[in-house]
């Protein structure tokens, strides 16, 4: 059972609008939360983090905002460049044993 | 300064042989984790190493892969008796320590086909 899910696998936006993306946890234990870019041929890239005794997280075009009660979290592009068009997985830290449990990402694709 | 770099980039082999991908995380990070991505799918964890260590074993999916970390840097995933469904990205991460909100870098990975 997937414990951070990714319900949209793809989502196109006009460059220069915002680009929301959505992430789902089950876990309510999970405590810290990042997001990664991933362009083709490369390793993941990492974007911007929230701790799970914060919501909301401003890093630039990018805000991440967490919901707890809802085990929610979003990505927030504003305003939307050509240049953020990659694929963006949602993780989160599991606290016992340290390693980051992904979603199995959105393809972002921003239209100039 | 450098990041994690791995090795070799790109793998093709024939089922039932041996490979080995090689890790070189960034310097001074003192915990490392393998993960893998198969088509369409998310990140997996396989293994993390703290120092030269493997507390966490738990998502090595099969008993003919294995890993070891020497001198607290490299590390060497090995995948005995290959499969066709080992066929992967297999990407590696370091970061600074171990703890659940210490920020994993990742390599570019290096993709293995299975024939």
């Amino acid at each position: 059972d997937q414990q951070v899910k990714q319900n949209s696998p793809s989502l196109s936006v006009q460059e220069g609008r915002i680009s929301i993306l959505n992430c789902d946890y089950t876990n309510s234990m999970f405590d810290y939360f990042l997001w990664y870019k991933k362009y083709p041929a490369e390793g993941p890239t990492f974007l911007i983090s929230i701790s799970s005794i914060k919501d909301k997280n401003e890093d630039g075009r990018f805000t991440v905002f967490l919901n707890k009660s809802a085990k929610h979290l979003s990505l927030h592009i504003v305003p939307s460049q050509p240049g953020d068009s990659a694929v963006y997985f949602c993780a989160a830290s599991d606290p016992g044993t340290y390693k980051y449990i992904f979603g199995t990402g959105t393809r972002l694709k921003v239209l100039a | 300064g450098a990041g994690v770099s791995q090795s070799p980039s790109n793998k093709v082999t024939e089922k039932g042989k041996d490979v080995e991908l090689r890790c070189d995380p960034i310097s001074g990070h003192t915990a490392l984790y393998w993960y893998r991505q198969s088509l369409g799918q998310g990140l997996e964890f396989l293994i993390y190493f703290q120092g030269n260590s493997a507390p966490d074993k738990s998502g090595l999916p099969s008993d003919r892969f294995s890993a070891e970390r020497t001198g607290g840097s490299v590390s060497t995933l090995t995948i005995q008796r290959t499969q066709q469904e080992d066929s992967a990205v297999y990407l590696c991460a370091s970061s600074l320590g171990p703890g659940g909100q210490e920020t994993q870098y990742f390599g570019p990975g290096t993709r293995l086909l299975v024939l």
